[in-house]
Order: C-alpha cells, then sequence, then structure tokens
C-alpha cells in the first residue's frame, strides 16, 4: 500500500465548477497535511496546510481533513484555467519526513 | 533575491563528470532538503539538514553527496552519475518547530540529464 495515494487523473472540470482532489495516506500517527499545486516544469507551491479535523477555507479553496478515516481533500470553487496543474498531496508525522503523493492533474476547460 | 535559489537550473553531463548543485535560502530557516522528482514519481525525499545536522538520509546511492556548511546553503555533489538519475532536483526549505513540520518551500529546481 502506498503511504499517499492519490487518482493520477487527470480530471477534467468546466470552468466555473467545483474541482474536488482527494487524498489517502496510511500513517495513523500523520498531524501535518499540506496540498501543493505545481505547473508543469515548476517546482510546487504551497496552496493549504491543516493539522486538526475540519474544513479550513482560503479563498476558492477549501482543504478538508477526516484523521478518522485517513482522508483529506482540497475544494477549488469557481474553477479557472488558470488552475490547471498537478495537485501533490503531503503528509507528515511529526519527524523531518514529508511524505508526497504521486499528484493529480487537474484540467479546468474554459 | 528572496525564497529559495537554485542553481544551475540546466545540467547535462556523463557519466565520469563531477558536478554540484547549489541551493540558497533567504527566509531564516532552520531546515532544508533535496528531493528527486521523477516523470509520473512522488518527490523523493534524499536528504534532510536540521540546523547544519544530517537528520534523514533516504538510502540513497553514495554518487550522491551532501554538504550543509551554514543554515542558508545546501549542495548536493555528484559523482559517476547513471542514466536513471536524470530527473528534477528540488531544494525545499522550512521552519521546523519540535512535534510539527511547517510548511516547506521549494527553489525552481535543477533539471539533471546524464548521458
Amino acid at each position: 500500500q502506498k503511504e499517499v495515494e492519490q487518482n493520477s487523473g487527470p480530471l477534467s472540470v468546466p470552468e466555473g465548477a467545483i474541482a474536488s482532489l482527494n487524498c489517502t495516506y496510511s500513517d495513523r500517527g500523520s498531524q501535518s497535511f499540506f496540498w501543493y499545486r505545481q505547473y508543469s516544469g515548476k517546482s510546487p507551491e504551497l496552496i493549504m496546510s491543516i493539522y486538526s479535523n475540519g474544513d479550513k477555507e482560503d479563498g476558492r479553496f477549501t482543504a478538508q481533513l477526516n484523521k478518522a478515516s485517513q482522508y483529506v481533500s482540497l475544494l477549488i470553487r469557481d474553477s479557472q484555467p488558470s488552475d490547471s496543474a498537478t495537485y501533490l498531496c503531503a503528509v507528515n508525522n511529526g519527524g523531518f519526513k514529508t511524505i508526497f503523493g504521486a499528484g493529480t492533474r487537474l484540467f479546468v476547460k474554459a | 533575491e528572496t525564497g529559495v535559489t537554485q542553481t544551475p537550473r540546466h545540467l547535462v553531463m556523463g557519466m565520469t563528470n563531477k558536478k554540484s548543485l547549489k541551493c540558497e535560502q533567504h527566509l531564516g530557516h532552520n531546515a532544508m532538503y533535496w528531493y528527486k522528482q521523477s516523470a509520473k514519481k512522488p518527490l523523493e525525499l534524499m536528504f534532510v539538514y536540521s540546523l547544519e545536522e544530517r537528520v534523514e538520509n533516504n538510502s540513497v546511492p553514495s554518487r550522491f553527496s551532501p554538504e550543509c556548511p551554514n543554515s542558508s546553503h545546501l549542495f548536493l555533489h555528484l559523482h559517476t552519475l547513471q542514466p536513471e538519475d536524470s530527473a528534477l532536483y528540488l531544494c525545499a526549505s522550512s521552519q521546523d518547530v519540535p512535534g510539527q513540520q511547517e510548511t516547506q518551500y521549494f527553489g525552481p529546481g535543477t533539471r539533471l540529464l546524464v548521458l
């Protein structure tokens, strides 16, 4: 079983729709959860971090964490073509090693 | 300059060459990382330095040798690489507190091609 699993996609949504990206993780001791966005040929940049169960909203982005189900998601409202990228889920258990998923490719159609 | 910088941005080397990748962070962070990113694979952590001491080494082949002379600079020395080492090498930094890792900020990466 992979430590952090994401659907590789591509996930295709029309402009203005809600994009829902999902991630599951295997380490029950995980404490910190991150979503990064990576454009083609560029380095990852942080979108959201979440540390406790529930929802965390920042603009058009909402991260959702359910530690009991070992599940973290990212919702993007009013999706724009500029949101087209690969989204990386990352999980940390309090140590120095953060585990990244392989990423989900999102394509927003204009 | 701000953030995390890396040089060179692109590197082509033969299997017998020796080269070094450089990373510099201007964020005042206390931890620095080297990652390898290959096509369609997750980011692979290679090395972690906290307060200039190596704290994580993920069974990386000895042909990769890290160096952290101070909290702002990190090097990755390369020698006798293999074609399968061709990848994007990313440096990152973070301000870590005990028990919780904070956000990592990534540099632009070095695209390495080994011939």
